[in-house]
């Protein structure tokens, strides 16, 4: 089954305790994205990667650190997390085809609801 | 300027009923995607109906329809015939191919649509 996975689902941490949140997708995708959903906000966009070592800043990058050394992996690192970090996080994956890229789907994660204290 | 524009918060639709979910978009891009997604009460994010910029006809998936107005920059969204599942945060999202961001898929804030029995 295609899909996207998080982990973990639920967290809740302190302020300046590093953790980090696994995304992993199944379906050889090249684009991996990261968001960020808020009341009121929608989701934005944290960072994303077009390719293994290929990452870039999205929307909203400050306080976040990723990393892609495999296709299927997308570790969103929170350094020293802060209370404005709580949100609900997704994951998400794509392929990108020539000419055709802006068509295809976005798969998302179940997505991570992280609180922090 | 916001690239993807939802006004309405929230909406309500009587059972069997027709609904209609605004968006509008901003982009200089003459190739530009437009999607649909939906997220129930449970998170999930779901994918509905995708519209290129070039598709010459108003995609259609089951239930749903785009009503795109190319001139207008409106892509909005049409539930026919609204079951109580339908109940959700509805998200409008555009996926433009130029600049840094290539790929990166705006969102709007969303609208609650909740169907009444």
């Amino acid at each position: 089954e295609a899909q996207v996975t998080q982990n973990p689902r639920y967290l809740i941490t302190v302020t300046g305790k590093k953790l980090t949140v696994t995304c992993s997708q199944n379906m050889n995708h090249e684009y991996m994205s990261w968001y960020r959903q808020d009341p009121g906000l929608g989701l934005r966009q944290i960072y994303y990667s077009m390719n293994v070592e290929v990452t870039d800043k999205g929307d909203v990058p400050e306080g976040y650190k990723v990393s892609r050394k495999e296709k299927r992996n997308f570790p969103l690192i929170l350094e020293s997390p802060s209370p404005n970090q709580t949100s609900l996080y997704f994951c998400a994956s794509t392929k990108l085809g020539l000419g055709q890229g802006i068509a295809y789907e976005q798969y998302f994660g179940p997505g991570t609801r992280l609180t922090v204290t | 300027a916001q690239k993807i524009t939802q006004t309405q918060p929230g909406m309500f639709v009587q059972e069997k009923e027709a609904v209609t979910l605004d968006c509008t978009y901003d982009t200089s891009d003459p190739s530009y995607g437009l999607f649909w997604y939906k997220q129930p009460s449970s998170g999930e994010m779901i994918f509905l109906i995708y519209q290129g910029s070039y598709d010459q006809q108003n995609a259609t998936e089951g239930r749903y329809s785009l009503n795109f107005q190319k001139a207008r920059k409106s892509a909005n969204l049409v539930i026919s015939a609204s079951q109580l599942g339908d109940s959700a945060m509805y998200f409008c999202a555009m996926r433009e191919t130029s600049g840094a961001g290539s790929y990166q898929l705006t969102f709007g804030k969303g609208t609650k649509l909740s169907v009444i029995p």
